[in-house]
């Protein structure tokens, strides 16, 4: 138990289009979600955190603009990078739990190349 | 605040030979301890956890951790390393037990050299 998937697993777009990124937990309801950064040989960075029906919280220093969640559903936290640039290129990872102290569940990934 | 150091980025063993990746952590609350691994373009996995109770954890792997609030330290062992061993190890402490965000260290990447 405890699934969760992200699509795309990979995306190429050109600069200045979105891109949505979708998480999803299979087999169980994901009160919380989070989104974290991951650049090349580095550890997780937490860009935000997404409580089903309400307003992300952000981390320090992340453009909420510009990375929009929505969090519709126990079971879908959506990503969007608007307006993507070359340096929004990275791999975006997804986590879900169950409740507050649950361990988080991974999503595989999503590698997003912005030319 | 809470906070993780791994000490050494990179560790090359021998298969067969013991693993030991290390991990200390700062909290200002009895943590939630994590270890993860991460295979190349994937997601990250739990290896195995500590919330309360016995102190040394077994996980999935062959793989366990010792938590010692003394020397707040949480380093991972695995008695016999195998080729499938080498990736991303990531420590990670829980900032608060009502939050369920985690701190994650640098990561520690495991080298297996038959």
């Amino acid at each position: 138990g405890a699934v969760v998937s992200q699509h795309p697993s990979r995306v190429i777009c050109k600069s200045g289009t979105s891109v949505k990124i979708e998480c999803r937990s299979l087999d169980f309801q994901a009160t919380t979600m989070f989104w974290y950064r991951q650049f090349p040989k580095q550890s997780l960075m937490l860009m935000a955190t997404s409580n089903e029906g309400s307003k992300a919280t952000y981390e320090q220093g992340v453009e909420k603009d510009k990375f929009l969640i929505n969090h519709a559903s126990l079971t879908l936290s959506t990503l969007t990078v608007t307006s993507a640039h070359p340096e929004d290129s990275s791999f975006y990872i997804c986590s879900a739990v169950r409740g507050a102290t649950d361990t988080q569940y991974f999503g595989p990934g999503t590698r997003l190349t912005v030319l | 605040a809470q906070s993780v150091t791994q000490l050494g980025s990179h560790v090359s063993v021998s298969e067969g030979a013991l693993v030991l990746l290390r991990c200390n952590y700062s909290s200002s609350v009895p943590p939630y301890l994590f270890w993860y691994v991460q295979y190349p373009n994937q997601g990250l996995q739990l290896l195995l956890k500590y919330t309360t109770g016995a102190t040394l954890v077994k996980g999935i792997n062959g793989f366990e951790a010792e938590f010692k609030k003394s020397e707040t330290s949480f380093h991972l062992t695995k008695p016999s390393a195998h080729m499938s061993d080498a990736a991303e190890y990531f420590c990670a402490v829980s900032e608060a037990r009502n939050t369920g965000k985690l701190i994650f260290g640098q990561g520690t990447t495991l080298q297996v050299k038959p």
